[in-house]
């Protein structure tokens, strides 16, 4: 298993640009979740998805989007990029999110993402 | 106020230390705590989980008091390897969307 991939590994926008984040996983996890971290604040949840088709916001959900059309994908736009969108955004999936204690969450690589 | 606080150290200690970070939650309605490791510029990956009677996981052990509101990870006979940072995270409600992530504790390991 690949586990959870994400890409692009890094990428510099220019403000205003839009672009997408990838994420997939092949555990066949129904939960997916997109985290950003910053120094000195921790991960911030930004969009979750608890199974193909429904997804919800996070903590900081302004100026993404997501969608979930497979069980698989994940991926995460942005709209029209903000240097306040600089940061590592961390993909992450689990089995499920019933939040018993039990649903691991396993992180993808990361994206780095610089905005000018 | 944080709702999970972290000392952000770095903690610095020789090989074959012991060492002990601690974490401070302000939900005291939380259910559920975990450490995770994150190596410098990788993903966080689960460390163990944190059971109200504390757990062990050979050179690790986890506590928990809920009364306090207060996590602890100690880790005997520090390895090179355990240089990392040390993420205290805490589930406040339900669902995994929930997870509150601390900030995190960084250890380096010295010869």
């Amino acid at each position: 298993n690949a586990g959870v991939t994400q890409t692009p590994k890094f990428q510099v926008l220019k403000t205003g640009q839009s672009m997408t984040l990838q994420c997939a996983q092949d555990m066949n996890h129904e939960y997916m979740s997109w985290y950003r971290q910053d120094p000195g604040m921790g991960l911030r949840l930004i969009h979750y998805s608890v199974g193909a088709g429904i997804t919800d916001q996070g903590e900081v959900p302004n100026g993404y989007n997501v969608s979930r059309s497979t069980t698989e994908d994940f991926p995460l736009r942005l709209l029209s990029a903000a240097p306040s969108q600089t940061s590592v955004y961390f993909c992450a999936s689990s089995y499920s999110g019933a939040g018993d204690g039990t649903d691991t969450q396993y992180f993808g690589p990361g994206t780095r993402l610089t905005v000018l | 106020r944080k709702e999970v606080e972290q000392d952000p150290g770095p903690f610095n200690v020789p090989e074959g230390a012991t060492v002990a970070f601690n974490c401070t939650y302000s939900n005291s309605a939380s259910q559920s705590f975990f450490w995770y490791r994150q190596d410098c510029r990788k993903e966080p990956k689960l460390l163990m989980s944190v059971y109200s009677s504390g757990n062990e996981d050979g050179r690790f052990t986890a506590q928990l008091n809920r009364a306090s509101q207060y996590i602890s990870l100690l880790i005997r006979d520090s390895k090179l390897s355990d240089s990392a940072t040390y993420l205290c995270v805490v589930n406040k409600g339900g669902t995994a969307s929930k997870l509150t992530f601390g900030t995190g504790t960084r250890l380096q390991v010295t010869l």
